[in-house]
């Protein structure tokens, strides 16, 4: 079965410091990747999205992904992290056609020091 | 913008009552999804509709979950008993149909509590 690995459920940095979230999927065919956000009590953002064009995808809020095939990987960075990314980010992948599915990772909660 | 709505945010319930949720997508969407969020993990799918037929709903526990979509543009889940293990994050999400990589708008969600 597809799966994503999001690697440290947890992730810590300090206010200006770079974020990086880390995000594995297993498949020999390359899927379609997405980041989004979630805030406590609210639903998921979409932060960016890999759809087979350019390999390194920029986002909202200063985020940005590098589609890595040979690691199978896509991880999420930001250069300089501010308070307001303190949130749980997910990774997912599709398959894409009308039935594709999103098959979320666990999830990475980010919280941000002063 | 267009949003997907979803009511009630929140619902405390008791063990073996029912209820519902109620999600409307945004304008235009042909498919639909339901996901359930445990605390601490991703969102997992419940269920798909295209239009008011379902696609996919090999993870509905369907002893007791109902999902339906009668007219193909709102959709109602429900479940009945609800148990303590159904606390969770009920969320909606929408897509156009057409689109090669699913791309899914998703509501603010639903969250459940049941005491």
């Amino acid at each position: 079965a597809q799966s994503v690995t999001q690697l440290g459920s947890h992730v810590s940095v300090s206010e200006g410091a770079l974020v990086l979230l880390r995000c594995n999927y297993s498949s020999s065919v390359p899927p379609y990747l997405f980041w989004y956000v979630q805030y406590p009590n609210q639903g998921l953002q979409l932060l960016l999205k890999y759809t087979s064009a350019a390999t390194l995808v920029k986002g909202i809020n200063g985020f940005e992904a590098e589609f890595k095939k040979s690691e199978t990987s896509f991880h999420l960075t930001k250069p300089s992290a501010h308070m307001s990314d303190a949130a749980e980010y997910f990774c997912a992948v599709s398959y894409g056609g009308s039935q594709g599915n999103l098959i979320f990772g666990k999830g990475t909660k980010l919280s941000v020091k002063p | 913008e267009a949003e997907v709505a979803q009511s009630p945010r929140y619902k405390i319930t008791e063990k073996s009552q029912a209820v519902a949720f109620w999600c409307d997508p945004i304008s235009g969407h042909a498919t639909l999804y339901w996901y359930r969020q445990i605390l601490g993990q991703g969102p997992e799918l419940l269920v798909q509709f295209q239009d008011e037929s379902v696609v996919d709903d090999s993870q509905l526990p369907k002893d007791r979950f109902s999902a339906e979509r009668l007219k193909g543009v709102d959709s109602t889940l429900k479940i009945q008993p609800a148990e303590l293990g159904d606390s969770a994050m009920y969320l909606c999400a929408s897509s156009p149909l057409g689109t090669t990589y699913n791309e899914q708008f998703f509501g603010p969600g639903t969250r459940l509590t049941v005491l």
